[in-house]
């Protein structure tokens, strides 16, 4: 296992279309989170999914964003009708769900809508 | 409300000198502490963290932290500065919310090394 693996690593996309992501995460880790972030600032958490439950969703996630694990292995997240505010890096990690254990970010896939 | 705090935004040392990145944080229970680098352009890499036992605990690349409760800190440092340590870092904590936990991020420290 080579760590967590996002797909694909840039997208530039026109606004209105939809979009959609791929996380696979290290095949033994049973959390897997998805962040938004922009140039130089912190990640922001969007969801997480403990196995193939979605647990918690940010209130800053509208509704056009949707996230799914289907079988707790790998997740996609999907945005509709995207905006130039949706231009972002998004980062997908994954952990042994634990309190202290560290979490696996993948190199993160960069949208771009035009 | 839990929260990290970094409050410096970016830090500037020079080659070969100690480097010292802080954070601070607000937990209700015992946090569980992490420091990140993120290199531009790449996904956030995990450094080292802080669970129980010594205060000192290092970490990959020379990096060290020092966890110190009754300061609610846990500052990374590294005895002398590489320009290869130029990137951001993050502090983070893992703390009970409800049944669950969730990590809170800070927000961020961009640290330049000059040759």
């Amino acid at each position: 296992d080579t760590g967590v693996s996002q797909d694909p690593r840039h997208k530039i996309t026109k606004r209105g279309q939809n979009v959609t992501f791929r996380c696979d995460p290290i095949s033994e880790h049973n959390r897997l989170y998805w962040y938004r972030q922009t140039l130089g600032q912190g990640p922001e958490f969007l969801t997480y999914f403990q196995n193939e439950a979605q647990l918690e969703k940010s209130r800053l996630l509208s509704d056009r964003f949707s996230a799914e694990r289907p079988k707790g292995s790998f997740s996609t997240l999907e945005i509709q009708r995207t905006e130039q505010g949706d231009s972002a890096m998004y980062l997908c990690a994954s952990s042994l769900g634990t309190l202290e254990t560290e979490a696996f970010f993948g190199q993160g896939t960069r949208l771009t809508v035009v | 409300a839990q929260s990290v705090a970094q409050p410096e935004d970016q830090v500037n040392v020079a080659e070969g000198n100690p480097l010292t990145v802080k954070c601070t944080y607000s937990v209700s229970g015992n946090p569980y502490l992490f420091w990140y680098v993120q290199y531009p352009n790449r996904g956030l890499q995990f450094l080292l963290k802080y669970i129980t036992g010594d205060n000192l605990v290092k970490g990959s690349y020379g990096f060290e932290a020092e966890f110190n409760k009754s300061q609610t800190s846990f500052h990374l440092k590294k005895p002398s500065a590489l320009v290869s340590d130029s990137a951001l870092y993050f502090c983070a904590v893992s703390a009970r919310k409800d049944s669950n936990y969730q990590l809170i991020w800070g927000a961020g420290t961009k640290l330049i090394i000059k040759p």
